[in-house]
């Protein structure tokens, strides 16, 4: 099975839709990232948090939010979709243990569709 | 200026030949960078990182970095078509709350 699972993996929906995406993960990581990605542009972070305590805007924050209902799972909403959203989203885990690394594991991704 | 910055390519190399990839920086303090591979629709996959100035070898990938020049390059040795990818520069400074940095991405095309 793999370490970070991410649901749903397509999801087409309206503009003004709220949707959720969902990021469980069993590598037992406090960390926890959500990222969008734009075809042929690099990961931007959206949203952090380094325990379930702690949540951290990241540099696109806007239009979007987060619960981290446990350490192993990390939401994302979008509480009005808009197409501009439209883009691949990747949730991503990393161990505090391991700060001098702090290596990311990355799900398989999102493909979002806002028509 | 963003803040990590890559060739967009595409990168086009023979099979077997070396592939080489450019990352540069803008935050002096950065302290930790790191090399993902990521096939068209996948996720980003870790093949490298390295901390401190010099050359770091695994298999047939070497990264190299200099900090004095804020540079940080991968090379990819004896290239395969399986290699063709998009390879990202990620970086990471303590002062920005351990979170990476990441660059748009070299598109690498092996050709057999």
């Amino acid at each position: 099975d793999a370490d970070v699972t991410q649901t749903p993996r397509n999801r087409i929906t309206k503009t003004g839709k709220r949707i959720m995406l969902e990021c469980s993960q069993t590598k037992g990581h406090d960390r926890m990232y959500w990222y969008r990605q734009d075809p042929g542009l690099g990961l931007q972070l959206i949203y952090y948090s380094f325990d379930v305590k702690d949540i951290n805007k990241g540099e696109i924050s806007d239009g979007y939010s987060v619960s981290r209902q446990a350490q192993a799972k990390f939401s994302l909403s979008l509480e009005s979709a808009i197409p501009n959203q439209t883009a691949l989203y990747f949730c991503a885990t990393s161990d505090r243990q391991s700060t001098s690394t702090d290596t990311q594991y990355f799900g398989p991704g999102t493909r979002l569709t806002v028509l | 200026q963003k803040e990590v910055e890559q060739n967009s390519g595409p990168l086009s190399v023979p099979e077997g030949a070396i592939a080489s990839l450019n990352c540069t920086y803008s935050d002096r303090v950065s302290q930790s960078f790191f090399w993902y591979r990521q096939y068209s629709g996948k996720s980003p996959e870790l093949i490298m990182s390295i901390y401190s100035n010099g050359d770091k070898e695994d298999g047939r990938f070497t990264a190299q970095l200099n900090k004095a020049s804020q540079y940080v390059s991968l090379l990819i040795r004896d290239s395969q078509p399986s290699d063709s990818a998009t390879y990202l520069c990620a970086v990471r400074a303590r002062a920005a709350g351990n979170k990476l940095t990441f660059g748009g991405g070299t598109r690498v095309l092996v050709k057999p």
